[in-house]
């Protein structure tokens, strides 16, 4: 399984892009990237998933580096109900399985 | 977009008894769940995985005689704690995954144990 590796915490001011990096330099070519949040004491909530394609919806926009090596979650006009825990994780396991392991993600601080 | 449910989503036990969690995939079919527990300032954890009509499949150090998992439908799993003891007291969260498509997580269920 590949080992994702995110910054602790980040702060962004109301309306402007938030952008998180995210590292997965050992991941392997059918493992998906997968990006989550999780607002304080609720089950983590879907963002966005990609293979290697950059990926936008109505929530976010992922990035993904040609070597796959990396990824950034942009959220474009970040608001305070953005305030979460962000984990990027990549799928354990081979075929689009479901089963997800959490690192310890970031902390997104929305200021106004 | 897909819904997973849990009950109770808050639970109060004694020490010594045990506690039934529920986690079932409203609008889908799941032949696999997941269960994770989550301490206050941390991640989850996987603690192991549900599979309908089979047993489950337990992480590296999670009791399988502690935490009894059933999947009995395709749309319902069951974590009961037996003897549940203060250290159990945790968020517990199910998640399921309707075929080809991403994870779905339940809203989660706080458990404590006095």
């Amino acid at each position: 399984d590949a080992k994702t590796t995110q910054p602790p915490s980040m702060d962004c001011a109301e309306g402007r892009a938030a952008n998180l990096p995210c590292n997965h330099s050992t991941i392997s070519g059918n493992e998906y990237v997968y990006w989550y949040r999780q607002i304080h004491s609720q089950g983590p909530q879907y963002i966005i998933h990609g293979l290697k394609n950059n990926e936008t919806n109505e929530m976010a926009s992922l990035i993904i580096t040609e070597d796959r090596k990396s990824s950034t979650l942009i959220l474009p006009h970040a608001t305070l109900r953005d305030t979460a825990v962000y984990y990027c994780i990549t799928e354990a396991g081979s075929g689009n399985t479901g089963k997800l392991i959490f690192g310890q993600g970031t902390t997104l601080q929305v200021k106004p | 977009g897909a819904v997973v449910s849990q009950h109770p989503s808050r639970v109060i036990c004694k020490s010594g008894t045990s506690v039934k969690i529920e986690c079932r995939s409203l609008d889908f079919q799941a032949t696999t769940m997941f269960w994770y527990r989550q301490f206050p300032k941390q991640s989850l954890m996987l603690m192991a995985t549900s599979n309908e009509g089979s047993k489950a499949t337990y992480e590296q150090g999670v009791e399988k005689d502690k935490f009894l998992i059933n999947h009995a439908s395709l749309t319902l799993s069951t974590l009961t704690v037996t003897s549940a003891h203060p250290e159990d007291s945790s968020f517990y969260i199910c998640s399921a995954q309707r075929a080809n498509t991403e994870a779905f997580f339940g809203q989660g269920t706080r458990l404590t144990v006095v």
